[in-house]
C-alpha cells in the first residue's frame, strides 16, 4: 500500500534556528513528490515538485531534497512568517494523478 | 491572476439537507480534483475529472457526487450530509494528471 509518513508532527523553532522536516514514503512507481504549505483555514499552497533521487529545489529559505525512500525540507534561518503546516504528498503510477498526503508537520517559529 | 475559486467559503447545513459546493478555475487546466480534509488530517481524494472523464475513488461514499459542466467549473454535491461529513472541501486543478496541483481556498462545511 502506498504510504507517506512525516516527522516530526510538530516542530517549534526560534527565529533563525535552522532545521529539517522529514517525509518518508513507500510507493509503487513514484511519479513525483510534492511539498505544500498550508496555513490554518486555507488551501495548500504549492512549493516544490521533485521527480528523481538526487534532485534538489530551492525557494527563499526552503530547500527540498529527494532520495529513493525519503525527502527533506530544510528551513534555513526561519522567520515567524514561515509558521504553517507543511504537507508532503506523492503521486504513484497509474492512479491518475492522485496525491497521497502525509499527516503534515506543524511548524511554529517564535521571534 | 489565474486562480482556483471556491464558493462559498463557509457552508452550514442541516443533517440530511442536500448541499452543493462550487469550484471554478481561470487556469484552463484539464484536470479538476475534489479532496476532503477533516480536522488535523491529511487531504483525501474523493474524485477527479480529466476533461469530461469522471474518476471516482473506490472508498468515496455514494452520498458524494460531482458534476463538471464545462472546463472552468466543477461542483460537489452531498445528497444527505451526515455529521461525519463536516470537513474542509478542497478543489484542485492541474494541467495534466501528473503535474503539480493548485488548490483553492477551500469550503468549510458544518453539519448541524
Amino acid at each position: 500500500e502506498d504510504q507517506v509518513t512525516q516527522s516530526p508532527e510538530a516542530l517549534r523553532l526560534q527565529e533563525g534556528e535552522s532545521s529539517s522536516l522529514n517525509c518518508s514514503y513507500t510507493v509503487s512507481g513514484l511519479r513525483g513528490l510534492f511539498w505544500y504549505r498550508q496555513d490554518p483555514g486555507k488551501g495548500p499552497e504549492f512549493l516544490f515538485t521533485l521527480y528523481s533521487a538526487g534532485e534538489e529545489k530551492e525557494k527563499e529559505r526552503l530547500k527540498a531534497t529527494l532520495t529513493k525512500k525519503e525527502s527533506f525540507l530544510h528551513i534555513t534561518a526561519p522567520k515567524p512568517e514561515d509558521s504553517a503546516t507543511y504537507l508532503c504528498a506523492v503521486q504513484a503510477g497509474n492512479q491518475g494523478g492522485k496525491l497521497i498526503f502525509g499527516q503534515g508537520t506543524e511548524l511554529s517559529v517564535k521571534p | 491572476d489565474a486562480m482556483v475559486i471556491q464558493n462559498p467559503r463557509y457552508q452550514v447545513t442541516q443533517f440530511g439537507k442536500p448541499v452543493t459546493l462550487s469550484c471554478s478555475q481561470t487556469l484552463n487546466h484539464n484536470v479538476m480534483y475534489w479532496y476532503q480534509q477533516k480536522s488535523s488530517q491529511a487531504p483525501k481524494l474523493l474524485f477527479h475529472y480529466y476533461d469530461k472523464d469522471f474518476n471516482n475513488e473506490a472508498d468515496t461514499p455514494d452520498n458524494f457526487q460531482s458534476r463538471r459542466p464545462n472546463t472552468s467549473f466543477c461542483f460537489l454535491d452531498i445528497r444527505s450530509p451526515g455529521l461525519g461529513d463536516a470537513a474542509m472541501y478542497l478543489c484542485a486543478t492541474s494541467q495534466r494528471s501528473y503535474n503539480e496541483q493548485f488548490f483553492g481556498p477551500g469550503t468549510r462545511l458544518t453539519v448541524l
